[in-house]
């Protein structure tokens, strides 16, 4: 079984740029969860869909941010305009019952 | 208030000793979920073990056992015959309620095993 894909890995954008980040779930998985996790921390939830709709979006920047996902299955988050504390790995996870699993992670370096 | 302390920044343990990370946790609801994940350097998310809230049974996988202690609410991993490949950082997490819920993590312990 494949496991949640996330590209890039890495980008690096100066301030005041946008950024988008894409993410496939695992297949089969409804719910499909953002998180941020700046260095030092624990991941926080940015966003969460139960198929395409929004399940939890209270911790969601959203003058900056905003996510989608299409057809229930990829998502994509994007900021725009990038701050200095955005700078952080973009974790997605797809989930099924009790489990989550997470991608690799997208680190975003903000200059 | 935090809903998941880990007081434990790093710790420290030799190759095939066993090492317990802690954790406490602060719900007030009747159902919910204990996950721990390890994070190595290359910075996936890697499950480890759950523990339901229902769950009489201490949860296992292989070398990793969660120690629950319903009563004082935590939730510590016990981890046995430490390999030099279990570096990492260790994240400790609950959903609460049922189901598609969040996770709220805590800040994590950093795992060195040495030879």
């Amino acid at each position: 079984e494949a496991g949640v894909a996330q590209s890039p890995r890495y980008k690096i954008i100066e301030k005041r740029q946008s950024v988008a980040f894409w993410c496939n779930p695992i297949s089969g998985h409804a719910t499909l969860y953002w998180y941020q996790q700046i260095l030092g921390q624990g991941p926080k939830l940015l966003i969460q869909f139960q198929n395409n709709g929004v399940v939890d979006d209270s911790q969601l920047p959203k003058d900056r941010f905003s996510a989608e996902r299409l057809k229930g299955v990829d998502s994509t988050l994007k900021i725009q305009p990038a701050k200095l504390e955005d700078s952080a790995v973009y974790l997605c996870a797809s989930g099924r019952g009790d489990e989550q699993f997470f991608g690799p992670g997208t680190r975003l370096t903000v200059l | 208030a935090q809903k998941i302390t880990q007081t434990q920044p790093g710790m420290f343990v030799q190759e095939k000793e066993a090492v317990t990370l802690d954790c406490t946790y602060d719900t007030s609801d009747q159902s919910y979920g204990l996950f721990w994940y390890k994070q190595p350097s290359s910075g996936e998310m890697i499950f480890l073990i759950y523990q339901g809230s229902y769950d009489e049974q201490n949860a296992t996988e292989g070398r990793y056992s969660l120690n629950f202690q319903k009563a004082r609410k935590s939730a510590n991993l016990v981890i046995s015959a430490s390999q030099l490949g279990d570096s990492a950082m260790y994240f400790c997490a609950m959903r609460e309620g049922s189901g598609f819920q969040k996770l709220v993590f805590g800040t994590g312990t950093r795992l060195l095993v040495s030879p």
